[in-house]
């Protein structure tokens, strides 16, 4: 079973620009996380989407938002870059479990790491 | 109060013997835990998860759960080099978030 992609792997962009990341979870799992890592604060929670729509947020600004598509794959945008948004931008898919949590196993793609000049 | 503590390391152990990594939590209500793997410019890699007091074992690995004392372990047997990276340590909070650890950097000595 192919894993969870992440498309671009790098990018380049410049202060005030805007940005579009892009995620295809695992065949079969309908939630997707995403996250931002960066060394000072480690890995922080943006949002998570399940069945078209966002289920949990995180403490972001506005500039950050997401969607997520009827085959489960995941866009996440951030407009007005600033330099402190360069970052790891990962995303996480997974299967939500009969216990009613949606936030099982999450499984990790490669990320996309933004360069913000 | 951080809502999920690990030590930052590094932590240097010796090949063969067994690692101790700890991680604390604040949110008592929490009710799923993670143990996460991650080598230097990779991807987190879930090793563990862990739902009930007590141990669990996959392997070499063993998570230890303590809901009362808000702390969960991961011990690595028999260490090899090829353990040699930053585990975290996540939990879901009451909020249904994953809030993640900063890591411990674990070093295997050959």
């Amino acid at each position: 079973k192919a894993g969870v992609t992440q498309t671009p792997r790098y990018l380049i962009k410049t202060r005030g620009q805007q940005v579009t990341l892009s995620c295809s979870p695992i065949s079969g799992h309908r939630s997707v996380s995403w996250y931002q890592q960066t060394p000072g604060q480690g890995l922080q929670f943006l949002f998570e989407y399940f069945s078209e729509t966002q289920r949990n947020k995180g403490n972001f600004p506005g500039r950050f938002s997401g969607r997520q598509f009827s085959n489960s794959r995941s866009e996440m945008n951030v407009s007005t870059l600033e330099l402190g948004d360069s970052a790891l931008y990962l995303c996480a898919s997974s299967f939500p479990t009969s216990g009613g949590s949606y936030y099982n196993e999450q499984f990790f793609g490669p990320g996309t790491r933004l360069t913000v000049l | 109060q951080k809502e999920v503590e690990q030590n930052s390391g590094p932590l240097s152990v010796p090949e063969g013997a067994i690692a101790s990594l700890n991680c604390t939590y604040s949110d008592r209500v929490s009710q799923s835990f993670f143990w996460y793997r991650q080598y230097s410019g990779k991807s987190p890699e879930l090793i563990m998860s862990i739902y009930s007091n007590g141990d669990k074992e996959d392997g070499r690995f063993t998570a230890q759960l303590n809901k009362a004392s808000q702390y969960v372990s991961l011990l690595i047997r028999d260490s090899q080099p090829s353990d040699s990276a930053t585990y975290l340590c996540a939990v879901l909070n009451r909020d249904d978030k994953i809030i993640f650890g900063k890591g411990t950097r674990l070093h295997i000595l050959p």
